[in-house]
């Protein structure tokens, strides 16, 4: 069966400093991956999306890329990170057949200081 | 894009069933409607999609309107562990990849 696999499950960072989640999935190949935000409060926000290796999609403008080095990691990323990038961070994955459902991780709550 | 509206709460009783409606009267006539629940802290997990027939799995079924104009999403028998926020979900294609775009979905109660 597929899985999927977040970390970490928390991270508290200052202003200022790098960010690196990462996100593998396991039991799939292919997989179409996904990173979403959701502020506090606030609904779900899709900010990259990616349909195979190197190939990123960004949604937003924003503080934040993506990677795919590899067909199962999926990685977010900052240089410097500013208060706004605080929330809740999932990642998900589908098949690469249309209409599948969307399988999400865990998340990683991002507190910025 | 399609516009969904859904209520922002509802509620209901242990054991008793649940019809959580959707409103998506822009849908294209080849959009799936996904829907999605998320609990407290954790990352939405996928419930139930269709295009124009009634579906039905495990978890709920998914009555769809003949003009797709809205559906119901429906939960038999309510228990305590289906509270959470119930998003319904019209799919866009773009890029190879399917996108979906969570509104502020419904915030289902279930009393004891």
């Amino acid at each position: 069966s597929q899985t999927i696999h977040q970390w970490p499950a928390t991270l508290v960072q200052p202003v200022g400093s790098p960010l690196s989640l990462e996100c593998t999935v396991e039991g799939t190949s292919n997989p179409n991956l996904y990173w979403y935000r959701q502020a506090a409060g606030r609904g779900l926000q899709l900010l990259f999306y990616s349909v195979g290796i190197g190939q990123i999609s960004s949604e937003v403008p924003q503080n934040l890329s993506a990677s795919r080095p590899q067909d199962r990691q999926f990685i977010l990323s900052s240089k410097k990170l500013l208060l706004s990038d605080s929330g809740f961070y999932l990642c998900a994955w589908s098949e690469v057949y249309g209409n599948q459902p969307q399988h999400f991780g865990d998340g990683t709550r991002l507190s910025i200081l | 894009d399609a516009k969904t509206t859904q209520p922002n709460s509802m509620e209901s009783n242990e054991e008793e069933p649940v019809h959580l409606p959707c409103n998506h009267s822009t849908i294209s006539g080849t959009d799936y409607i996904h829907w999605y629940r998320q609990l407290p802290s954790q990352g939405p997990e996928y419930v139930i999609h269709g295009l124009t027939s009634n579906v039905n799995n495990r978890m709920a079924s998914l009555a769809i309107a003949e003009d797709r104009k809205s559906s119901t999403l429906i939960l038999h028998r309510a228990t305590l562990r289906d509270a959470a926020v119930y998003y319904c979900i019209p799919i866009i294609t773009q890029g190879g990849s399917e996108k979906l775009v969570f509104g502020k979905g419904t915030k289902l109660t279930v009393n004891p």
